[in-house]
């Protein structure tokens, strides 16, 4: 079974504080997602990346970054953390091939913004 | 822009019973359409897959069907159990292997 791991479940950070969320994957899996949820919002995607160093950006990546220097491990950086960034994020993988390959989440990191 | 909709937040129903669950879009023609389930505090879980070409996919008492003229899928749970309560999302496939997801219908069912 594919394996998506988020560095922590619950995470507590102050406003301006430079957050790093870490994800990895077991599958060897191309591409990688970064989403945060909210309710009444759903899902919205911050950023993708289809490859090592690859990265692009999704319907919400103003104020977050995102790094990956291994295949199995994308970081989503927020540079400047804000209190309206207080949120659910999730990690998922899939394969690249055939294009409907279903994505693996994790099991989402909460993040709260004081 | 695209736009995505789940018929309702929330549908409860009596066990053993088939839920029936929508997902309409807006401005856009999705390759492929696919169903998660998703437990409080847990990431969403892909459920199935269907193609536009295809009509109807099953598996096990899961249903879905796809209707790229009506921009209208369809998800069936037949002979509902408690242990399928859970929020269900629906996702349209994007050209690039990106998810558009819906926001999600809670799914209650009851003993």
């Amino acid at each position: 079974d594919v394996k998506v791991t988020q560095s922590s479940r619950y995470l507590v950070k102050r406003t301006g504080e430079k957050v790093f969320l870490e994800c990895v994957q077991d599958m060897d899996h191309e591409n990688m997602f970064w989403y945060r949820q909210d309710p009444g919002l759903g899902l919205r995607l911050i950023y993708f990346s289809y490859d090592v160093k690859m990265k692009e950006k999704g319907d919400i990546p103003e104020g977050y970054s995102v790094s990956r220097e291994k295949k199995e491990r994308f970081s989503l950086i927020l540079e400047s953390a804000s209190t309206n960034q207080t949120s659910m994020y999730l990690c998922a993988s899939s394969r690249d091939s055939p294009l409907e390959q279903p994505q693996h989440f994790g099991d989402g990191t909460r993040l709260s913004i004081l | 822009s695209q736009k995505i909709e789940q018929n309702s937040e929330a549908l409860n129903i009596q066990e053993g019973k088939t839920a029936t669950l929508t997902c309409n879009y807006t401005n856009y023609s999705p390759a492929y359409l696919q169903w998660y389930r998703q437990d409080p505090g847990r990431g969403p879980v892909f459920l199935l897959l269907i193609r536009e070409n295809e009509k109807e996919k099953r598996k096990e008492r899961l249903k879905v069907t796809f209707d790229t003229t009506l921009k209208q899928s369809l998800f069936h749970i037949t002979a509902s159990q408690p242990a399928d309560s859970a929020t269900y999302l629906c996702a349209l496939g994007g050209s690039q292997g990106n998810l558009i997801f819906g926001k999600g219908t809670k799914l209650s069912v009851k003993p």
